[in-house]
């Protein structure tokens, strides 16, 4: 168990370019979630995949960001058109949904700095 | 709307003290899931203690205990005699299991262990 990696660790880029973001969750995970964190604030969640399905998005999500987890595997979630309001650190969790319960394993996120 | 308050933004406690840790959630819901996650410094979160909100037995991980008051909405994170290593972020949070998994976090408390 290699736990829940992401990449790039940190990103810096200008306003009106495109990110992306991968990560790899812990294999046999069938849950795939994002968060974005500010500072001073607590995670807030963006989307969440079972196996390759996206069930589920917040109005945070705007039309600029897009995920995707092709072959329930992998995710990566890309930001279009950045804004200096993007910089934020990015969040992955994977978990083992098999009922009602699960826990959620995060990975060490991915900082993002739009100047 | 579902909410969490940790009203402490920062604490401190000797090593070897015992210090707890507040959160108050809102849901109009009976049936959730709580949690504390911790963040150390420039590190991954990780989960801390899971409470369903069905049983009435607070939980408890070694040092890690809670104090579950589902009535007053409340769930307090007590840890006993504190290292060094549990300087870190506490996040409290809440879902609502099945396909409602994205956790919903409060903005955090600061916890700083002395020597």
């Amino acid at each position: 168990d290699t736990g829940v990696s992401q990449n790039p660790r940190h990103k810096i880029t200008k306003r009106g370019q495109n990110v992306t973001f991968r990560c790899d969750p812990i294999s046999e995970h069938n849950r795939l979630y994002w968060y974005r964190q500010t500072l001073g604030q607590g995670p807030e969640f963006l989307t969440y995949f079972q196996n390759e399905a996206q069930l589920e998005k917040s109005r945070l999500l705007s039309d600029r960001f897009s995920a995707e987890r092709p072959k329930g595997s992998f995710s990566t979630l890309e930001i279009q058109r950045t804004e200096q309001g993007d910089s934020a650190m990015y969040l992955c969790a994977s978990s083992l949904f098999m009922a009602l319960a699960e826990t959620q394993y995060f990975g060490p996120g991915t900082r993002l700095l739009v100047l | 709307a579902q909410t969490v308050t940790q009203s402490q933004p920062e604490m401190s406690v000797q090593e070897a003290e015992t210090v707890t840790l507040s959160c108050t959630y809102d849901t109009s819901e009976n049936n959730y899931y709580l949690f504390w996650y911790k963040q150390p410094p420039s590190r991954q979160m990780i989960l801390v203690i899971r409470q369903e909100a069905y049983k009435q037995q607070n939980a408890t991980e070694n040092r890690f205990s809670v104090n579950f008051q589902k009535a007053a909405k409340s769930f307090s994170l007590k840890i006993s005699d504190s290292q060094l290593g549990d300087t870190a972020m506490y996040f409290c949070a809440f879902n609502y299991g099945g396909s409602q998994g994205n956790l919903i976090f409060g903005k955090g408390t600061k916890l700083s262990v002395k020597p």
